[in-house]
């Protein structure tokens, strides 16, 4: 079954508001990573979490993990119209002892409106 | 320098016909995956190569399907005979050595069986 799950499925907020998506996940985890795909293109990885991490800052991004409820977020900060994309939070699959094997979630659908 | 490389970019081909997808790892890459990504089920992992050797192929949807690793900067996604709900996106990705090492995915081949 899907290991990462993301809320909300779509979220459409104005240019420089904040956008917060959250990511679930069942088991546990190595790490977590969040991807942003563009239409038409590829998934691009934005940022890694490491299970022993709590908080990680990326130029505008922000990414918390909290192991004990299962559950990431991602804050995209005064977010910009070129932010519009799907983002995904991708978990490894540590129970099955490997990280380099990923499941994704179905995505949050991020429309920034100018 | 360059990322990983897909081609085609779009197919679109008759049911029962063979579609062989290709892909181009990021030179000095260890990992290859190939994934789906369709609306109804979202991105699925078919089957990963490590040093181009098959390590699980648990997501390959049936017989129809074969991916090969010829040698460290080539793959092929094969599909015969293909049926329309083989229609999707495919992508491969490639990463480094395991570790938690972030993916870098292709733009994908859009797939169309009539």
């Amino acid at each position: 079954s899907q290991q990462g799950e993301e809320d909300p499925q779509a979220l459409s907020i104005q240019e420089g508001e904040n956008a917060t998506m959250n990511c679930s996940y069942k088991t546990s985890i190595n790490n977590l990573q969040w991807y942003r795909q563009n239409s038409g293109r590829g998934l691009v990885h934005l940022i890694l979490i490491r299970s022993n991490e709590r908080e990680k800052h990326s130029g505008r991004l922000r990414v918390t993990l909290d192991t004990s409820k299962k559950s990431s977020s991602l804050l995209i900060t005064a977010s910009r119209a070129a932010d519009t994309a799907s983002y995904f939070c991708a978990t490894d699959a540590r129970a099955q002892g490997g990280s380099e094997k990923l499941v994704f979630g179905k995505g949050t659908k991020l429309t920034v409106n100018p | 320098d360059a990322g990983v490389i897909q081609s085609p970019r779009h197919e679109v081909t008759e049911m029962g016909q063979e579609v062989t997808l290709r892909c181009k790892p990021i030179s000095g890459h260890d990992y290859l995956f190939w994934y789906r990504q369709t609306m109804m089920r979202g991105l699925e992992l078919l089957i990963y190569f490590n040093n181009n050797v098959p390590i699980d192929d648990s997501g390959m949807p049936e017989d129809r399907f074969s991916a090969k690793m010829p040698n460290a900067s080539f793959s092929t996604l094969k599909i015969q005979p293909s049926e329309p709900r083989d229609s999707a996106v495919y992508f491969c990705a490639s990463s480094l050595i395991r570790g938690g090492q972030p993916q870098h995915f292709g733009d994908g081949t859009r797939l169309s069986i009539l």
